[in-house]
């Protein structure tokens, strides 16, 4: 079944414990992102890579990381989070870029105390 | 600025009522593509359209049908016919380069 999973769905954690929240997909995607939503300000796009080793910033990188090793795998990265990461967390991956369909994964309850 | 605005936060129809969700958009590139999604209450975010800025031809997919008009920067979506079912959050989303612009999502109700 093509699908892009992210673990884990929830996470409760306290500021300054490093995190990381996985993401995979199996469609063989070059394109991939995460997003954060919170009430009122929809998705908003924090990092995005088009291929292997390419990664650049959404609009919101600030405290976050990611890397692209692998086509399949793409982890975000929160080295000291602060209360105001917490969010509901969504990966995608899409064939091409963003001029074709997203395919978003599950996503992410983070709660940074 | 690049930006994807629905104003209209929350809408609550009864069942059957044909319903409109308004996207505005604002770009200064000339090719960009328009989405739309659907996220239930389940959470999940799903694919519904996609449409490029050189294509204006309205869609209709059943009981929904979209409203692509390059003169008011709107891409606009109607449910017509409304059904509990599509109870949900509605985002509407522009390309810009490589990254992707998401609008502020309507909430739509639907009452039995």
């Amino acid at each position: 079944e093509a699908q892009v999973t992210q673990n884990p769905r929830y996470l409760i954690t306290v500021t300054g414990k490093k995190l990381t929240v996985t993401c995979s997909q199996n469609m063989n995607h070059e394109y991939m992102s995460w997003y954060r939503q919170d009430p009122g300000l929809g998705l908003r796009q924090i990092y995005y890579s088009m291929n292997v080793e390419v990664t650049d910033k959404g609009d919101v990188p600030e405290g976050y990381k990611v890397s692209r090793k692998e086509k399949r795998n793409f982890p975000l990265i929160l080295e000291s989070p602060s209360p105001n990461q917490t969010s509901l967390y969504f990966c995608a991956s899409s064939r091409g870029g963003v001029y074709n369909e997203q395919f978003f994964g599950p996503g992410t309850r983070l709660t940074v105390l | 600025a690049q930006k994807v605005t629905q104003a209209q936060t929350e809408i609550s129809v009864v069942e059957k009522e044909d319903v409109t969700l308004d996207c505005v958009y604002e770009t200064r590139d000339t090719t960009y593509y328009l989405f739309w999604y659907k996220q239930p209450p389940s959470g999940e975010l799903v694919f519904l359209i996609r449409r490029n800025s050189f294509d204006e031809q309205n869609e209709i997919s059943g009981r929904y049908s979209w409203n692509f008009q390059k003169s008011t920067s709107s891409f606009n979506f109607t449910i017509t016919a409304s059904q509990v079912v599509d109870s949900a959050v509605y985002f509407c989303a522009l390309s810009r380069g490589s990254r992707l612009t998401f609008g502020e999502g309507t909430q739509l109700t639907v009452n039995p």
